[in-house]
């Protein structure tokens, strides 16, 4: 099946400085969702997106369900050493409630 | 409250050997989860319940077998490993319904020579 288009694969980061990722695919989903994964654990739901056009905040976090439904933002205010980690994004196929695809990841670095 | 359990965290296997890996929730969830997640891709499906009863095939199926033993637990079967199973299983679990939630647990790190 078809995975999605996540980047970048990784950044490096001053600690402080806001980051910015996405997530793109040629298929339009009804959900998405963002997750963070710590080494050694599994992933970690931080933002659920309902509905295209929707801004979604969960502290430092803003995430957006892009206008086409084929596309979703993540962005990271302010950020601390703790965010280190790899954020996965995941999109829920139309019609298809088992059906969720994710991307590869970026791996965010954060330098103090 | 848990969440969603694995055992075991780490295995290694010989190439043919068999083994099960153990899956549980504790949200009265209804539909759980079987991931692979190997280096540079993101999660596959190997195969998911929708509800107790009822199990199917995901994106890759070859080489596991499920077992949705009740509505907490959820199995994944390798009957003969093979080296290209070497990877990372997580199970999830998701309320249902009309939430699309994903509930991960911690993985178990699978090592086949």
């Amino acid at each position: 099946g078809q995975q999605l288009n996540q980047s970048p694969q990784s950044m490096f980061i001053q600690e402080g400085e806001d980051v910015s990722m996405n997530c793109t695919s040629s298929s339009i989903f009804n959900t998405w969702l963002w997750y963070k994964q710590e080494p050694g654990e599994g992933p970690v739901l931080l933002i659920a997106l309902y509905k295209a056009g929707e801004l979604t905040s969960n502290g430092r976090l803003t995430a957006q369900f892009g206008i086409t439904r084929k596309d979703s933002f993540l962005n990271i205010s302010a950020s601390i050493p703790s965010d280190v980690g790899i954020y996965f994004c995941a999109g829920q196929v139309l019609y298809n409630n088992n059906d969720m695809r994710f991307g590869a990841g970026t791996r965010l670095t954060v330098k103090p | 409250n848990a969440g969603v359990t694995q055992t075991p965290k780490f295995q290694v296997l010989k190439t043919g050997q068999s083994m099960t890996l153990q899956c549980a929730q504790d949200m009265n969830h209804n539909s759980m989860y079987w991931y692979r997640q190997d280096p540079g891709m993101g999660l596959r499906l190997i195969y998911y319940s929708a509800s107790e009863g009822t199990t199917d095939k995901g994106e890759v199926p070859n080489g596991y077998n499920v077992s949705r033993l009740n509505k907490r637990e959820f199995s994944l079967r390798l009957e003969s490993a093979a080296p290209s199973q070497t990877s990372v299983y997580f199970c999830a679990s998701r309320r249902g319904g009309g939430s699309y939630e994903q509930y991960f647990g911690p993985g178990t790190r699978l090592t086949v020579t």
